[in-house]
């Protein structure tokens, strides 16, 4: 069984940088037939994908287009874990971020393992 | 993006009550749509893929249906832990994939 486990700041300063790191257990980053999201959560915005990485004999990064701008998404194979930075955050980014694996049944692919979802508030 | 709409936003009903809550996709999605349940402070939990495929271990009370812009998630039998706010979520257009805006259930 996949389990996804989140750790990082739970509070950051405008205009500086948000970090969360997922490790993984039970199936490995570089799983050709998985993706690695970061989605988030507030009552403003509702749940939101912020972007994915995944191994297909190479690695790609795919972004939501308003975070494109800021975000980055890594693998980390030494350790199987992935990782989110967002640049330059405001209040606007406080929100409730999880990380989630999308895998496929059949034809159809879902979210189907979230982290425990790590509470980042911006704020100074 | 494809805008996800859900109603209604929140909805009361008794124990035993059949509850249909219903997902409208701003363009044609044929059948990429899966349903979520969340309870407070946990993650989403999947319910349902591909419109109607009910996800394994999720009890059969739950049902899916529709296909292209309109589709509906159905809890017959209400039971007290079906509280919870339910989300569908398109997954047609990848990779921006979009959520609704969440319908919470409560017992009466």
């Amino acid at each position: 069984q996949v389990q996804l486990q989140q750790s990082g700041p739970g509070l950051v300063k405008p205009s500086q940088t948000l970090s969360l790191t997922c490790a993984i257990s039970g199936d490995s980053v570089s799983n050709k037939t998985s993706t690695w999201n970061w989605i988030r959560q507030s009552p403003s915005r509702g749940l939101q994908w912020l972007g994915r990485t995944y191994y297909r004999s190479k690695w790609y990064h795919e972004y939501a287009v308003s975070v494109k701008s800021r975000i980055i998404i890594n693998p980390d194979t030494s350790k199987n874990q992935f990782s989110l930075q967002l640049n330059s955050v405001s209040p606007d980014d406080t929100a409730v971020y999880y990380c989630a694996r999308v895998s496929s049944s059949g034809d159809w692919l879902h979210f189907d393992s979230w982290g425990q979802g790590s509470l980042v508030t911006v704020s100074s | 993006d494809i805008q996800m709409t859900q109603s209604p936003a929140s909805l009361s009903a008794s124990m035993g009550d059949r509850v249909t809550i219903t997902c409208r996709a701003s363009q044609h999605i044929s059948n990429y749509l899966t349903w979520y349940q969340q309870k407070p402070g946990k993650a989403p939990e999947l319910l349902i893929y591909g419109a109607s495929n009910l996800q394994s271990g999720v009890p059969s009370r739950f049902s899916g249906g529709g296909t292209g812009t309109d589709f509906t998630l159905t809890i017959t039998n209400l039971q007290p832990e079906d509280c919870a706010t339910y989300f569908c979520l398109q997954t047609y257009s990848t990779p921006t994939w979009t959520f609704g805006q969440g319908t919470k259930v409560e017992i009466k």
